[in-house]
């Protein structure tokens, strides 16, 4: 079964709006977690790092106050997309390491996000 | 910086054929070499990996070899079947593993009955 689960896994939200979404490792804690956007028919893009008890760290482009990262326990990070517009209408999905090794990762299903 | 590079799709093949997906690396040190796989409406599953040069991932049939001398990871299947339809990820995280994974753009693979 799924170690790592997202929510929700398909969301419509109105243009302006925030929306939250939320990963979860279900039987291992993760002081790391990694988000990840998705356009249709590319490749996935870091986003950013998640870091439990602390900011997140932001790939180059990415913005922070638009993409509001917070990982308040070990077993989860949210990402809340703020004032969101039809560009933002993408794949998003995390990934938390098992290990210290970083070798056992382990995705989300992902969230399907359409702004309207 | 790392990257990961791909051949391009959509790769077309009849059931039972020979599948190869090219994959090619740029990174300092050793980094780790992974294939993932995505099938339609689902999220990423891994599907092989290997950690140091020479290692060969195999998992459902598909097999990749790490060639340190070539920076390549190619995915090969001998006899693909339509259930393998998906896209397909070559992805490396750098020697330094912090988790960051590094994707390729991924390849289409479509496999007619």
């Amino acid at each position: 079964g799924a170690v790592v689960s997202q929510h929700p896994s398909w969301v419509i939200c109105k243009s302006g709006t925030s929306v939250k979404i939320e990963c979860r490792s279900l039987d291992f804690q993760a002081t790391t977690m990694f988000w990840y956007r998705q356009f249709p028919k590319q490749s996935l893009m870091l986003m950013a790092t998640s870091n439990e008890g602390s900011k997140a760290t932001y790939e180059q482009g990415v913005e922070k106050d638009k993409f509001l990262i917070n990982h308040a326990s070990l077993t989860l990070s949210t990402l809340t997309v703020t004032s969101a517009h039809p560009e933002d209408s993408s794949f998003y999905i995390c990934s938390a390491n098992r290990d210290r090794e970083g070798n056992t990762i382990y995705f989300g299903e992902g969230s399907w996000l359409t702004v309207v | 910086g790392n990257s990961v590079t791909q051949m391009e799709g959509p790769v077309t093949l009849s059931e039972e054929a020979f599948l190869t997906i090219n994959c090619t690396y740029t990174a300092t040190g050793y980094p780790s070499l992974f294939w993932y796989v995505q099938y339609p409406g689902e999220g990423l599953q891994l599907l092989l990996k290997a950690t140091k040069a020479d290692d060969k991932g195999s998992n459902k049939g598909f097999e990749a070899t790490y060639r340190k001398e070539t920076t390549s990871f190619h995915l090969e299947k001998g006899s693909v079947q339509v259930s393998d339809s998906a896209v397909y990820f070559c992805a490396l995280i750098g020697s330094s593993n912090t988790g960051k994974l590094i994707f390729g753009q991924g390849t289409t693979l479509q496999v007619k009955p």
